[in-house]
């Protein structure tokens, strides 16, 4: 079963705009990560934030967790063409392996 | 630094026939993943080793399934005999420790099962 579940599943929006995609999750963690995914690639590790932490930025990429929700978020601030993507939030937690979301289908358009 | 490599990159089969993927990791990481990833889904973690012994394999499907990390480095992840419902991609990962680090994956393999 996938504890992450993404909000939305996908989202369309225009180069310059930000875009804010949403994870939550089930059971406890000690970290949530988030991926990226281009059509046909494999996945690519953009950010890791601890369960003790609260916000954390990375360039463009806004990451906070709210542990009490169990939830995550990702912000892209002034998207571009080329952050055109799926996005995976993926918890970890005791010695398994990252549990993946469904993702979320972004789509900038130039 | 190289990372991690995968092949073969595309495979069709058909039904009842068996297929092999191979996985070599980051020079140095210990752990090895395998997930399996279905069209429209996120990555389902299939089996975890840790230098050559089994962490987590929970998840796979072990009637059909099998995979082997001899010496530590290289994998091998096995379908035996193939379902159509195995159509997806196999992705192959790795970390430096364990499951709290970071996980560097490769390109995956498309398996299409006809």
């Amino acid at each position: 079963s996938q504890q992450g579940e993404e909000d939305p599943q996908a989202l369309s929006i225009q180069e310059g705009e930000n875009a804010t995609m949403n994870c939550s999750y089930k059971t406890s963690i000690n970290n949530l990560q988030w991926y990226r995914q281009n059509s046909g690639r494999g996945l690519v590790h953009l950010i890791l934030i601890r369960s003790n932490e609260r916000e954390k930025h990375s360039g463009r990429l806004r990451v906070t967790l709210d542990t009490s929700k169990k939830s995550s978020s990702l912000l892209i601030t002034a998207s571009r063409a080329a952050d055109t993507a799926s996005y995976f939030c993926a918890t970890e937690a005791g010695r398994r392996a990252l549990t993946f979301g469904s993702g979320t289908r972004l789509q900038v358009q130039p | 630094e190289a990372g991690v490599a995968q092949s073969p990159r595309y495979k069709i089969i058909e039904k009842r026939q068996s297929v092999a993927f191979w996985c070599n990791p980051i020079s140095g990481h210990a752990t090895l993943y395998w997930y399996q990833q279905i069209l429209g889904q996120g990555p389902k973690l299939l089996i975890q080793f840790q230098n050559n012994g089994v962490v987590d394999d929970s998840q796979l499907p072990k009637d059909r399934f099998s995979a082997e990390r001899l010496k530590g480095v290289d994998s091998t992840l096995k379908i035996q005999p193939a379902k159509l419902e195995d159509s997806a991609v196999y992705l192959c990962a790795s970390s430096l420790g364990g499951a709290r680090e970071t996980q560097y994956f490769g390109p995956g393999t498309r398996l299409l099962v006809l």
